[in-house]
């Protein structure tokens, strides 16, 4: 497909279990962003990464976050020990870099709805 | 603590109205985004301002980034039912590519 893709679109998990969201970036983006949308709110920013520099997980609420990029493909988010409020739509982004500047567009997937009961 | 402030959070309008919806910050920008997102779907991105001042028009919309660049504006003419949904607005604090900083969004509802 030509866009980002995400999976799965919906996860339901118990508290206490370990997820691992997917995310498939636009082929030949080097740079890619994880953000948490809760109900109601904007998009929180979780990490950022872009080619082989170290990423910027500045973002990232806990230690039970933690996420991977395979070189300049695919990206795992993972929530260790999920919460109650861990419950969110979990949208990545990746962007072509052109100039390296914020301007460039970040394309985004549809999301993971994740849902911790 | 949200960086950049947006009001009003919930509007909505009949077919043919205008509408401005504001994106506040006390913090100055590099650059602005403004985004769309419709129920189910990532945001999708409909214009970047850069220089303070600066007016860009898409069709019906018009976007103006704060001298300040620490707001913005986005005004639609006319609105139309498809106009619906959830606009947000994105702030880059350095020029370098990295984080943005979303506001909350405004959710516009426009009735037939």
């Amino acid at each position: 497909g030509a866009g980002v893709s995400q999976s799965p679109s919906n996860k339901v998990t118990e508290k206490g279990k370990d997820v691992e969201l997917r995310c498939d970036p636009i082929s030949g983006h080097t740079a890619l962003y994880w953000y948490r949308q809760r109900l109601g709110q904007g998009l929180e920013f979780l990490i950022y990464f872009q080619g082989n520099s170290a990423p910027d997980k500045s973002g990232l609420p806990s230690d039970r976050f933690s996420a991977e990029r395979t070189g300049e493909s695919v990206s795992t988010l993972t929530i260790q020990r999920t919460q109650q409020e861990d419950s969110a739509v979990y949208l990545c982004a990746s962007s072509l870099v052109r100039g390296g500047l914020n301007t460039d567009t970040q394309y985004f997937g549809p999301g993971t709805r994740l849902t911790v009961l | 603590t949200q960086l950049l402030e947006q009001s009003p959070q919930f509007l909505s309008i009949q077919e043919g109205e205008n509408l401005t919806v504001y994106c506040n910050s006390s913090s100055v920008f590099s650059s602005l985004q403004w985004y769309r997102q419709e129920p189910g779907e990532g945001p999708v991105l409909l214009v970047t301002v850069v220089t303070g001042g600066e007016v860009k028009k898409l069709k019906r919309l018009t976007f103006q980034f704060g001298d300040a660049r620490k707001d913005s504006s986005l005004h639609i003419t006319a609105a139309q039912p498809g106009d619906t949904g959830l606009y947000l607005c994105a702030g880059a604090e350095g020029s370098t590519l990295g984080r943005l900083y979303f506001g909350r969004g405004t959710q516009l509802t426009v009735w037939p």
